[in-house]
């Protein structure tokens, strides 16, 4: 357990509908990463904020945004879901920008 | 622009033996040489990881090789074990500005009795 959390462990929903996915990070960590798992793309880094604020983007669809909130949980929201947007989608933290990053459970998300 | 190659794509090791991952980048501003473990259903888990300046790191049954002049670094399992049997990526990062990751495209290890 890496002590990140993730909820929901899963989620179905139809295209077209918007969905927020939820992190927490381990205790003390600062910097909240977003990753996208796909068959075809591999793990690809979406976002990270540090301590509430962004601080690089990856390869992050203009329909996909995220933010990180005073106590330091984050959230990714998705809009406008498409079915090629199905994926596993992970949060990762590290107690600073530059530290070990330390993964959640992931959320699977499949858009019908 | 695939910024790291991960070879093999699969690999088969019987149980007692050796096995190895490579993977090579591209960039010399890399910093850090993470490996990952990940079972199926399950988040990515940190293995093990190296920085430029040492040419390996043991940790238990798993090193890190790391070839700075051939911009290339290799997992090696001692003593594979079926528990062993996952999904391995490496990853790089930059050492300016974003502490993003870039992962490679990953290795599924199959350790058979």
């Amino acid at each position: 357990d890496s002590g990140v959390t993730q909820t929901p462990k899963h989620l179905i929903t139809a295209t077209g509908q918007r969905v927020t996915l939820r992190c927490s990070p381990r205790s003390g960590d600062l910097s909240v990463y977003w990753y996208q798992q796909s068959l075809d793309q591999g793990l690809q880094f979406l976002i990270q904020y540090y301590n509430g604020e962004e601080r690089a983007k990856g390869n992050i669809l203009e329909r996909f945004s995220a933010q990180q909130f005073p106590d330091l949980h984050s959230e990714l929201n998705l809009s406008s879901l498409e079915l090629g947007d199905s994926a596993l989608y992970f949060c990762a933290s590290s107690v600073e920008g530059k530290g070990e990053q330390f993964f959640g459970p992931g959320t699977r998300l499949t858009v019908l | 622009q695939q910024q790291v190659k991960q070879s093999p794509q699969s690999l088969i090791v019987q149980k007692g033996g050796i096995s190895i991952i490579n993977c090579a980048y591209e960039n010399t501003a890399f910093d850090y040489f993470p490996w990952y473990q990940q079972f199926p259903g399950k988040g990515p888990a940190l293995l093990i990881a190296i920085r430029p300046d040492v040419s390996e790191k043991k940790e238990g049954r798993f090193t890190i090789s790391f070839n700075k002049s051939a911009k290339q670094f290799s997992l090696h399992i001692m003593d594979s074990q079926p528990g062993d049997s996952a999904t391995y990526f490496c990853a790089v990062r930059s050492g300016a500005g974003s502490y993003q990751l870039t992962f490679g495209k990953g290795t599924k290890l199959s350790v058979i009795p």
